[in-house]
């Protein structure tokens, strides 16, 4: 099936501070990539679509200057948590749609600290 | 809008009992429906899926049949593995964007 990398798995950094998640399609190219985040014991919240090659859609909600967006190839979308504060803590989860289905394949995720 | 429910957990169960969750959806069209698994600290996992009426999805001894009449999707096995103790969330997507609509998550606990 098709496999969805997520870089790193989980990252402590300090408050104030810019981390940055990678989300890559190993096997197909995806035009489309979303990001989600997951509370404990919540379903997922989606909080932006990211299309290669141009803006991500960010949903309601959502602050598009504090999570940067970059869908800069076919493979590859990057998640950059700006100014990192301990609320922004968190599981972040991407995916990649297989191109002309709903289809979505899940990387394994990014368990954020703030501290 | 599209909305997906599915049936509050947890759910335990005793291993080789059967299993239902019940999921129903909402939907402008026609949506293919989704099931997906979440094991312990890691992401999701597609485990069977339909796109159409009547469609039966099934993988790793999981079924769950696409009944347009009732609205529905609900997963089923016939018997339960410890090895199954996992969040399952249904899903559906519908309209432009290639989005997916998520349930909120039935845990189930299987106990040996």
């Amino acid at each position: 099936g098709a496999v969805v990398s997520q870089h790193p798995s989980w990252v402590i950094c300090k408050s104030g501070t810019s981390v940055k998640i990678e989300c890559r399609s190993l096997d197909f190219q995806a035009t489309t990539m979303f990001w989600y985040r997951q509370f404990p014991k919540q379903s997922l919240m989606l909080m932006a679509t990211s299309n290669e090659g141009s803006k991500a859609t960010y949903e309601q909600g959502v602050e598009k200057d504090k999570f940067l967006i970059n869908h800069a190839s076919l493979t590859l979308s990057t998640l950059t948590v700006t100014s990192a504060h301990p609320e922004d803590s968190s599981f972040y989860i991407c995916s990649a749609s297989l191109p002309g289905t709903y289809e979505q394949y899940f990387g394994p995720g990014t368990r954020l600290t703030v501290t | 809008g599209n909305s997906v429910t599915q049936m509050e957990g947890p759910v335990t169960l005793s291993e080789e009992a059967f299993l239902t969750i019940n999921c129903t959806y909402t939907a402008t069209g026609y949506p293919s429906l989704f099931w997906y698994v979440q094991y312990p600290g890691e992401g999701l996992q597609l485990l069977l899926k339909a796109t159409k009426a009547d469609d039966k999805g099934s993988n790793k001894g999981f079924e769950a049949t696409y009944r347009k009449e009732t609205t529905s999707f609900h997963l089923e096995k016939g018997s339960v593995q410890v090895s199954d103790s996992a969040v399952y969330f249904c899903a559906l997507g519908s309209g432009a964007g290639n989005m997916l609509t998520f349930g909120g998550g039935t845990r189930l606990m299987v106990k040996p």
